[in-house]
């Protein structure tokens, strides 16, 4: 079955650039939209972007200007980059398998996801 | 202010039913399926129903999604000590994949 695993720094100094990596296993990078979401401490969810395999990316419109998602097939890994970090992006960082539908109505969905990565934004 | 609008907590007894509303507009849950995740204390997001009703394998049947115009609900009946933890609903809105702000549940 499909295996996720995060990798990155925990720890980031405020305006500086995160950089974290998603390992896949059990699965072709050639498949499914990639996906990001982000959790604050304590708090709810926030869908990152996803991208696929062809280079198709759609990025959420509020953080787009600050972010950069690239997928590599020999590896079997898909990265996040997001720039300009502030305390607000302090969060749990989850990458997914992005599985997507278009039969009757829309659907997409996120299983499995990775264990998370603790991000803190500190100097 | 999260775009679908969950209770913050709902609650019940072991074997209860208890049933968690997601409440959206016609952008979103109103034009395209709604995703349930559980997230456990301490544990990352698990997907519980999809395309509005939907069950991966290995999710027990005592979970239940279903929508009705820009709202969902889902279901868990025979509740177990077991299903305390957040729940999240979620869907596409025009170019983005929206959360609700998720309901704890509590087994007394």
């Amino acid at each position: 079955q499909v295996q996720l695993q995060e990798s990155g720094p925990g720890l980031v100094k405020p305006s500086e650039t995160l950089s974290l990596t998603c390992s896949v296993s059990g699965a072709s990078i050639r498949s499914y939209y990639w996906t990001w979401i982000r959790q604050p401490p304590g708090k709810g969810l926030e869908w990152i972007g996803y991208i696929f395999y062809n280079g198709d990316k759609i990025y959420n419109p509020s953080l787009e200007s600050r972010i950069s998602m690239s997928l590599d097939t020999s590896k079997n890994h898909f990265s996040l980059e997001l720039r300009s970090m502030t305390a607000a992006d302090t969060a749990i960082y989850y990458c997914a398998t992005g599985r997507m539908s278009r039969f009757a109505s829309f659907s997409y969905w996120f299983d499995p996801w990775g264990q998370g990565t603790l991000v803190t934004v500190s100097s | 202010q999260s775009v679908l609008t969950q209770p913050p907590s709902v609650s019940g007894t072991p074997g209860q039913r208890v049933t968690i509303s997601c409440s959206g507009g016609s952008s979103n849950i109103g034009s395209n399926t709604v995703n349930w995740y559980q997230q456990l204390p301490g544990a990352a997001p698990k997907l519980l129903i999809y395309s509005d009703n939907q069950r991966p394998s290995g999710v027990p049947d005592r979970f239940s999604g279903s929508k009705s115009g820009t709202s969902a609900s889902l279901a868990i009946s025979g509740l177990q000590s077991e299903d305390e933890g957040e729940y999240f609903c979620a869907t596409w809105d025009d170019r983005l994949e929206v959360f609700g702000g998720g309901t704890k549940l509590t087994v007394l």
